[in-house]
Parts: structure tokens; sequence; C-alpha cells
């Protein structure tokens, strides 16, 4: 079957650094998203992995192993707004999205 | 876990002619479903909100004819897409909430991918 699999919760301090890892078996490959949802809100694009590496923008940087079936979310400088519901997903060889369900981050001060 | 169902995965159809999307929670009940359109590497764009036994609330610019929402019971939504064209072809994601008002709480289903000829 196919399975993403995220933490369910993480916490972290305002300021600080936190890495959100996804790991992924499905039927195939054709990229890998992250998503930023808060609370009563549509999700927003965050990043589109589709080969091997980090790919850096701002304050967010995502990394992905397809051979490993491994990616992770990196958020820096931490603030407060960033708390919300981080979700990962795959789309597989039938271009479907499989979807994580999600990690829900919490910012403390 | 919260699941939730999308059918059909894929569906090719004729300009003109209506296709219907379900989304259904299977093993919660969800009395708010939500409907989305995602072009490719962008933000999902909220279409509409659904709320079991009331008319769906459409966001700005989406037109209501066109896009019909049907939420009968606490386990089913639909997308009606009436009178397709090829400008309507995208990625069509719902999501079911089975947690109010809580980050998270949100579970979404797999996406139909529609192409309109």
């Amino acid at each position: 079957g196919q399975n993403i699999d995220q933490p369910t919760e993480m916490t972290a301090t305002e300021g600080a650094i936190v890495q959100i890892n996804c790991t992924y078996q499905t039927s195939g490959f054709n990229g890998l998203f992250w998503y930023q949802q808060h609370a009563g809100e549509a999700p927003t694009f965050l990043s589109y992995n589709v080969l091997d590496g980090l790919e850096e923008k701002g304050r967010f940087s995502s990394f992905l192993s397809r051979s490993k079936g491994y990616s992770y979310l990196l958020l820096k400088e931490l603030q407060m707004k960033d708390s919300a519901s981080y979700l990962c997903a795959v789309m597989d060889s039938n271009y479907q999205l499989i979807w994580g369900a999600g990690t829900k981050l919490i910012i403390k001060p | 876990g919260a699941v939730v169902s999308q059918h059909p995965s894929w569906v090719i159809c004729k300009s003109g002619t209506s296709v219907k999307i379900e989304c259904r929670s299977l093993d919660f009940q969800a009395t708010t479903m939500f409907w989305y359109r995602q072009f490719p590497k962008q933000s999902l764009m909220l279409m509409a909100t659904s709320n079991e036994g009331s008319k769906a609330t459409y966001e700005q610019g989406v037109e209501k004819d066109k896009f019909l929402i049907n939420h009968a019971s606490l386990t089913l939504s639909t997308l009606t897409v009436t009178s397709a064209h090829p400008e309507d072809s995208s990625f069509y994601i719902c999501s079911a909430v089975h947690q109010v008002d809580e980050i998270g709480g949100y579970t979404f289903g797999s996406g139909t991918r529609l192409t309109v000829v």
C-alpha cells in the first residue's frame, strides 16, 4: 500500500530551527510537495521537489532523497506565525496526491 | 485515522458535458468539507465550503451555477462541473474537517484530475 509518515506534533522555540521529516512509500513518484496550513485556511504551497537535493526558499528549505523515500522541511528563524500544520504529499505514478496526516508545529516564545 | 476517499481519480470528458466528483469521509462524520482546485506547483485554491444540509459557500470568482456542490449527508459531498470546458481542466481536491478549529484537523482526498477535450 501507499504510505506517508510524518510526526504528529512538534514543538519549537521562537528564533530556533526545526526540521520536519517525511518518509514515503508510493506507487511511483512524480514529486513531493510541502504545504503549510493554518486553522480554517486553505493550504499554502511551500515547495516542490522532484530531484534529489536541497531547495532553499528564504527561511524554508526542503530536501529530497528519492532512494531513501525521505524528505524534510527545514524552518529557520522560527516566528510565532509559523505555528501551523505542515503537510507532506507525494504525487504517485498516476498523478494522484498521497497525503501525510500533517505535522502540527507549535512555536513557543 | 481519518480517511477521505475521492472518486474518480481521473476523468476525461467532452466539452459541454457534466462531471460529478465524490468526496466521502470513511470513518468519521464531516459536517464541513472543502473543495479546492490546484494548478501545477501552486497553492490549493479554495473554491467552496460545503456544509451538510445547507447551501455551499462559494469563494469570490467561483461560479456557483457551474460548480454545483451537494452535501446531503455527513459522509458525502459531491462537486459537479456542469457544461465543462477545456479551461476547467485541472486537479480538484476535497478535504473534510474532523476536528473543528484545530490545526491539523483536516484530511484530504487524493484528488481528481479532470481533462476536458
